[in-house]
């Protein structure tokens, strides 16, 4: 069946390094979504990608979909604590008009 | 204040019983989900719902049940049949259900007892 993979699954960064998660599906994905879990939270969105090969850009984050719509990324420039939490990438079932949600990856920060 | 309430936030159910979490939205989404999330883990769907009175089975029904009376409520029943309940569930909801983007409630965690 269809699938959403994510990697890595756990990432553990000094505070202000980089961190880029990656996530890739089994089938071309008509959109792909970002959602972030703080820890003991609930996931909020954060962005949707809907052309092949888009970037997109929130502050220090920055988003890629793939020119084949099966792939993903997600970049934190300068990770903070603030960025502490659990990324999701989820993309629409190809036949059953739901999301499907990818593993995630969590991130934690050495101050 | 638009959003998704979810209750109770924690929830103990004893060995045999049935227990009701709630979730209702003011978003005017046809759409509801409900989903299971164990520690250190993704997202699994159990139900989901586009229309009042309609829903479907998603990866992981066995063991739940839901209704869907009102377009605003989808509350979710966790029946003894499910042997594993401990976990955070997660009720969320969209526009409609091609895809888009899903706003999610604050959870309950329910354990056993």
């Amino acid at each position: 069946g269809q699938q959403v993979m994510q990697i890595p699954q756990y990432q553990h960064v000094q505070e202000g390094e980089d961190f880029t998660t990656y996530c890739n599906s089994s089938t071309t994905l008509s959109n792909i979504q970002w959602y972030k879990q703080r820890p003991g939270g609930h996931p909020v969105f954060l962005i949707q990608l809907v052309k092949s090969g888009e970037v997109k850009k929130q502050k220090r984050l920055t988003f890629q979909f793939g020119e084949a719509k099966k792939n993903s990324s997600l970049h934190i420039t300068a990770t903070q604590t603030t960025d502490v939490g659990t990324y999701f990438c989820a993309g629409p079932y190809s036949s059953a008009s739901k999301i499907i949600f990818g593993s995630g990856t969590r991130l934690s920060i050495r101050p | 204040d638009g959003g998704i309430t979810q209750s109770p936030k924690y929830l103990f159910r004893k060995e045999g019983q049935n227990v009701t979490l709630s979730c209702e939205q003011n978003l005017n989404h046809d759409a509801m989900y409900w989903y299971r999330q164990d520690p250190g883990q993704g997202l699994r769907l159990i139900y989901y719902s586009q229309i009042v009175n309609d829903f479907q089975k998603g990866d992981i029904a066995e063991g739940y049940s839901v209704s869907r009376e009102k377009k605003e409520s989808f509350p979710l029943t966790v029946t003894s049949a499910q042997k594993n309940p401990t976990a955070f569930y997660l009720c969320a909801s969209s526009i409609d259900l091609s895809g888009n983007i899903q706003y999610f409630g604050a959870g309950t965690r329910l354990s056993v007892l």
